[in-house]
């Protein structure tokens, strides 16, 4: 099973980019990256997924060299809302009712000051 | 449409006791997922339902812990005997299909075993 490693926190300023890289060595072939937000006292929310190379979205890109065994958030001109708690997922490509097992890191506290 | 719903929102209960968390996943959605987070920590992967079926329950960690999923939309937690250790906030998500698709988050369910 694919394991994660993340910094247990960073702090950062308005209108900076934030580059949170999350370690997974023994990721598996079909395994999927996928970061998630939560703010206090509320679920996880999906911010980004991807399995190889670059992939970006309207809020976040994310970057996964070739090997695949490591994979930044980069976030663009961060505000205080996005101090969160910013988890690494690794988990099983889902095919109709394969098993697999969905492992999140154990997250990276940002602090955005003004 | 609505999201992830899970309720109670708040459980208080005494050690021994038995307890339900129900959740209601997002109308359509035909994987469900349950975590439990303990403060600090990232969630913890309990088990997933693809349709009513449970698809992995390897993280169920022992057997007071059961799932039901019996018409494949609103799923039950059902914990025996509860222990203080068993405190902690029950996350429900669901997904469209399954590993490779997003899921969306409840607000959890707290537990508290007194």
């Amino acid at each position: 099973l694919a394991k994660t490693t993340q910094p247990i926190s960073m702090d950062s300023y308005e209108g900076q980019e934030v580059n949170i890289t999350c370690s997974h060595n023994n990721i598996a072939t079909n395994d999927y990256i996928t970061w998630y937000q939560q703010f206090p006292s509320q679920g996880p929310r999906f911010i980004i997924q991807g399995y190889k190379t670059k992939v970006t979205n309207e809020v976040a890109s994310l970057f996964i060299p070739a090997d695949r065994k490591s994979s930044t958030l980069s976030l663009p001109r961060v505000s205080l809302s996005d101090t969160a708690v910013y988890y690494c997922l690794v988990g099983y490509l889902g095919n109709g009712g394969s098993q697999g097992n969905l492992i999140f890191g154990k997250g990276t506290k940002l602090s955005v000051k003004p | 449409g609505a999201g992830v719903s899970q309720t109670p929102s708040n459980k208080v209960t005494e050690k021994g006791k038995y307890v339900e968390l129900r959740c209601d996943p997002i109308s359509g959605h035909t994987a469900l997922y349950w975590y439990r987070q303990s403060l600090g920590q990232g969630p913890e992967f309990l088990i997933y339902f693809q349709g009513t079926g449970a698809a992995d329950d390897s993280g169920l960690p022992n057997d007071r812990f059961f799932a039901v999923r019996p018409e494949g939309s609103v799923s039950t937690l059902k914990i025996q005997r509860t222990e203080r250790g068993d405190s902690a906030v029950y996350l429900c998500a669901s997904s469209l299909m399954g590993h490779d698709n997003e899921q969306f988050f409840g607000p959890g369910t707290r537990l508290t075993v007194l």
